[in-house]
């Protein structure tokens, strides 16, 4: 099974207010990152955070990773009606091949 | 710079027949990848290609799926005889570096539609 897990499935905020989500993991990790997926679209690339790193910057985004626990979140500053998307995070694994683990996504819903 | 593109971008076909996705990566990157989602589900790992050689592809499904990628440039997916759980978004992505260091960049899908 995948073992990206993402927290909540589905989140409604006002414009303005904070989004947050949440992944967690099963096995040691390189590397984990978040991608956006507006509807209809293909995955965009938001930010890569890697195992030695602890928080990350970029923009209205913070990430967080606490690889004792095997999980990450992603917070979204300030919301705006065009985050409304998809959120996914990933994975890649420090064994085997090269292969990126995605979840199954948070819906992030936000109202004007 | 032209991104990744997919091809087609929906598919409606009768089970028991054949569909075959197509994929052009960027320029120059070497690893592709084909994911798959299904009805709201995650986002499910295929196979990784490097250049053209198949580097992972524990993903599969099953025999019907066939991924090649001759001459280490596009990429193509065929299904052959498609059966209704095939259904589903299928997504390519690719990379230029090593994937402990690189970002994915997807294509927008083809949706396969079995009936």
């Amino acid at each position: 099974s995948q073992q990206g897990e993402e927290d909540p499935q589905a989140l409604s905020i006002q414009e303005g207010e904070n989004a947050t989500m949440n992944c967690s993991y099963k096995t040691s990790i390189n590397n984990l990152q978040w991608y956006r997926q507006n509807s209809g679209r293909g995955l965009v690339h938001l930010i890569l955070i890697r195992s030695n790193e602890r928080e990350k910057h970029s923009g209205r985004l913070r990430v967080t990773l606490d690889t004792s626990k095997k999980s990450s979140s992603l917070l979204i500053t300030a919301s705006r009606a065009a985050d409304t998307a998809s959120y996914f995070c990933a994975t890649v694994s420090t064994s085997g091949t090269y292969k990126y683990i995605f979840g199954t996504g948070t819906r992030l819903k936000v109202l004007a | 710079e032209a991104g990744v593109t997919q091809f087609p971008s929906h598919s409606v076909i009768e089970k028991g027949q054949t569909v075959t996705l197509r994929c052009d990566p960027i320029s120059g990157h070497d690893n592709l990848y084909w994911y798959r989602r299904v009805m709201g589900k995650e986002i499910k790992f295929l196979l990784h290609f490097v250049k053209e050689s198949k580097q992972d592809e524990s993903g599969m499904p099953n025999n019907r799926f066939l991924a090649e990628r001759t001459g280490g440039t596009y990429s193509t997916l065929k299904v052959q005889p498609a059966e209704l759980e095939d259904s589903g978004v299928y997504f390519c992505a690719s990379s230029q570096v090593r994937a402990n260091t690189g970002e994915l960049f997807f294509g927008e899908g083809s949706r396969l539609t079995v009936l």
